[in-house]
């Protein structure tokens, strides 16, 4: 079946833009994780949604960021007023949510901010 | 907070022989995962590890996890080439609301040469 699938590949944009990335995840999958993987890191958490809602947003860096999963399924990743800093790639895992809870992850979304 | 290192985070191997890579992490866990990496490519589930002594292989790759050590290893056994990426690391915290929130180690990135 179909895997976790994200766009844009790439996005390239200038500093102070606003940024939208998306995520669908594998059908079923009531979990849905999105990491940030910074050059040479491993992935850090951002944002977690069991269904609709945001589980736990622990990891989002600042108030610029903020993600949405309005029917459950594919979810947005939104970057408000982008920084140099926020050039990463941009993870989404989806899970069933039960043990053991795999998570697979999507091809990424590669963000340079200019 | 829950942190997780890899050692070594670099490791030059020859064909054929055979190394462990470990994974050491702070607090109490219930899961533990292995992941692949290769160079400008996504995650790659390897291996889930859900209670004390489990050990699980897959060709050439053996996981284990000791719990009271917070310990777990994987082992190579007579590496070939096709074994180079960054392989991870990544653990749950054991219940609250954080259920399924992965942290990762650094990464161990793995080159396997004639």
């Amino acid at each position: 079946g179909a895997g976790v699938s994200q766009t844009p590949s790439n996005k390239v944009t200038e500093k102070g833009k606003y940024v939208e990335l998306r995520c669908d995840p594998i059908s079923g999958h009531t979990a849905l994780y999105w990491y940030r993987q910074s050059l040479g890191q491993g992935p850090e958490f951002l944002i977690y949604f069991q269904g609709t809602g945001a589980a736990d947003d622990s990891g989002l860096p600042n108030d610029r960021f903020f993600a949405v999963r309005p029917e459950g399924s594919v979810s947005t990743l939104k970057i408000q007023r982008t920084e140099r800093g926020d050039s990463a790639v941009y993870l989404c895992a989806s899970s069933t949510g039960q043990v053991p809870n795999e998570q697979f992850f999507g091809p990424g979304t590669r963000l340079t901010v200019l | 907070e829950l942190k997780v290192e890899q050692n070594p985070l670099f490791l030059s191997m020859q064909e054929g022989k055979n190394y462990t890579i470990y994974c050491n992490y702070s607090t109490t866990s219930d899961r533990l995962y292995w992941y692949r990496q290769d160079p400008g490519k996504s995650l790659e589930s390897l291996f889930v590890l859900l209670s004390n002594g489990a050990v699980k292989q897959e060709g050439r790759l053996m996981a284990s996890l000791d719990t009271k050590a917070r310990l777990s290893t994987l082992h190579i056994t007579a590496a070939v080439h096709d074994l180079s990426a960054t392989y991870f690391c990544a653990v749950t915290n054991a219940g609250g609301t954080s259920y399924g929130k992965l942290t990762f180690g650094q990464g161990t990135i793995l080159t396997v040469h004639p």
